[in-house]
C-alpha cells in the first residue's frame, strides 16, 4: 500500500500568515492527490483535487501543488474560520489519508 | 446542491452487525461513486469503501472480510454494513460523493455531517 505522511503535525500560526501543509507518498502517485478540511460537527469539506484543482466555492487564497511523491497546500493568508484539520488522500485505492495537521491559533 | 444525510443506530454492541443508510437528495446517484469513511475517537480519517452506482464495489483490504456496501438507487440512498464489530468500531461514520472516470478524479466532493456510532457491550 502507498503511505501519506503529513508535516507537521501541528502548526501554530496566526491569522493572517501563510500556512504551508505537506503530504509526501512512500511511492509515485502522479496528480491522484485530494486535500480536505475538517472542523468538530461540520461536514469535511474537499479544497483541492487532483493535486492543484480549487474544488467548487473554495477560496483563492487556498492552492496546492506538487506531482509524483510530494505535495503542499498553501493558504495565503489565513482567515479565522481556516483553523481546523487537514488531510491528504491518495485517489487510489486503497484511498488512504495522511495522519493530518493541525492548523490551530500561535 | 447535493445533500447526504446518514442515518443508523448510534449504539451497537460487540461482535453484532453495524447497519448505516445515506440518504442522497438533491441530485441522481447515476455515474457517480458513493462513499464510506470514518474517524475514530482522537484518531484520523479511514476510508472504508466505495460503491458505483450500478452496483461494483471496492472495500479497504483490511476489513473485506466483514464490510458490505449496497445501494438502491430507487430510493437514493445506499448502506454500509459491518458484521462482528468491536469497541475499536467505535467512530463517527461519514458518508461521501465522488466521481471517477478515464483521467479525472472528483476527489470526495459532498459529505454528510457524520453520524456518531459507539459499540459497548
Amino acid at each position: 500500500d502507498i503511505l501519506l505522511t503529513q508535516s507537521p503535525a501541528t502548526l501554530s500560526l496566526s491569522p493572517g500568515e501563510r500556512a504551508t501543509l505537506s503530504c509526501r507518498a512512500s511511492q509515485y502517485i502522479s496528480r491522484y492527490l485530494a486535500w480536505y478540511q475538517l472542523k468538530p460537527g461540520q461536514a469535511p469539506r474537499l479544497l483541492i483535487y487532483d493535486a492543484s484543482n480549487r474544488a467548487t466555492g473554495i477560496p483563492a487564497r487556498f492552492s496546492g501543488s506538487g506531482l509524483g511523491t510530494d505535495f503542499t497546500l498553501t493558504i495565503s493568508s489565513l482567515e479565522p474560520e481556516d483553523f481546523a484539520l487537514y488531510y491528504c488522500q491518495h485517489r487510489s485505492s486503497p484511498f488512504n489519508f495522511g495522519p493530518g495537521t493541525k492548523v490551530d491559533f500561535k | 446542491q447535493v445533500q447526504l444525510q446518514e442515518s443508523g443506530p448510534g449504539l451497537v454492541k460487540t461482535s453484532e452487525t453495524l447497519s448505516l443508510t445515506c440518504a442522497v437528495s438533491g441530485d441522481s446517484m447515476t455515474n457517480f461513486h458513493w462513499n464510506w469513511i470514518r474517524q475514530s475517537p482522537g484518531k484520523g480519517l479511514e476510508y472504508l469503501g466505495y460503491i458505483y452506482y450500478s452496483g461494483p464495489t471496492n472495500y479497504n483490504p483490511s476489513l473485506e472480510s466483514r464490510i458490505t456496501i449496497s445501494v438502491d438507487t430507487s430510493k437514493n440512498q445506499f448502506s454500509l454494513k459491518l458484521y462482528s464489530v468491536t469497541t475499536a468500531d467505535t467512530a463517527v461514520y461519514y458518508c461521501a460523493r465522488s466521481k471517477r472516470y478515464s483521467g479525472y478524479d472528483s476527489g470526495l466532493d459532498a459529505w454528510g455531517q457524520g453520524t456518531l456510532v459507539i459499540v459497548s457491550s
